[in-house]
């Protein structure tokens, strides 16, 4: 059973700060990586996904994957009070038929 | 074009019943894959579908069963309701072989049982 680990927060940061939410993971072997945000009573919306060891930057979300540590993160920059929300961390599995999830990070950004 | 569907939003039902949840996938999408998501928690895998078979399944138990049609629709079916049975239960379509990059979810259906 592969584990997903995240801070469940929650985690506060002003309006036009830089959000950092982080993800590690257990399997070494793992090979893709996905950011959801979920906001409450809804579905999970994905981010951005990620494979290779960097960062991958797409608007204001930047993710950084270091596979020798087993550590994903996402950034959020100028974070507005709508990105408050939780953040899922994903680890595909090696079939790529499933996700393994962790228990989300709660972002709240304050105006 | 319309998502991912699936009916109905919410649900309650009493332990000891029966319930059917129904998905219609995202067009184009042939895969659909069903998550459980307790209060708190993060989605957990229940098994997906693929050309009408049962391809992969996570951890629960056969109470759990599914279906996928020829529209590559699908239900999950869930017997003997307990109360741990009540969550937000997901289902996302995907193409195979894209390795859950186009995967989407639905909106949920919300299952109550008392």
């Amino acid at each position: 059973q592969k584990e997903v680990e995240q801070n469940s927060g929650p985690l506060s940061v002003p309006e036009g700060a830089i959000a950092s939410l982080n993800c590690t993971y257990s399997d070494r072997g793992s090979q893709s990586f996905f950011w959801y945000r979920q906001y409450s009573g809804k579905s999970p919306e994905l981010i951005m996904f990620i494979y290779s060891n960097g960062d991958k930057e797409d608007g204001r979300f930047t993710a950084q994957l270091n596979k020798a540590s087993q550590y994903v993160s996402l950034l959020i920059r100028d974070s507005q009070p709508s990105d408050s929300a939780t953040y899922l961390c994903a680890v595909n599995s090696d079939t790529g038929n499933q996700f393994y999830f962790g228990t989300g990070t709660s972002l709240t950004v304050i105006p | 074009d319309a998502g991912v569907t699936q009916s109905p939003t919410h649900l309650i039902k009493t332990r000891g019943q029966q319930v059917t949840l129904r998905c219609s996938p995202k067009s184009g999408h042939d895969t659909v894959s069903w998550y459980q998501q307790a209060l708190g928690q993060g989605p957990q895998f229940i098994f997906q579908y693929y050309e009408e078979e049962e391809r992969q399944r996570g951890n629960f138990p056969d109470r759990f069963s599914g279906h996928q049609f020829p529209n590559y629709s699908s239900e999950l079916n869930v017997n003997a309701l307990l109360l741990g049975d009540s969550a937000l239960y997901l289902c996302a379509s995907s193409l195979a072989g894209s390795g859950n990059t186009e995967a989407f979810f639905g909106q949920g259906t919300r299952l109550t049982v008392v």
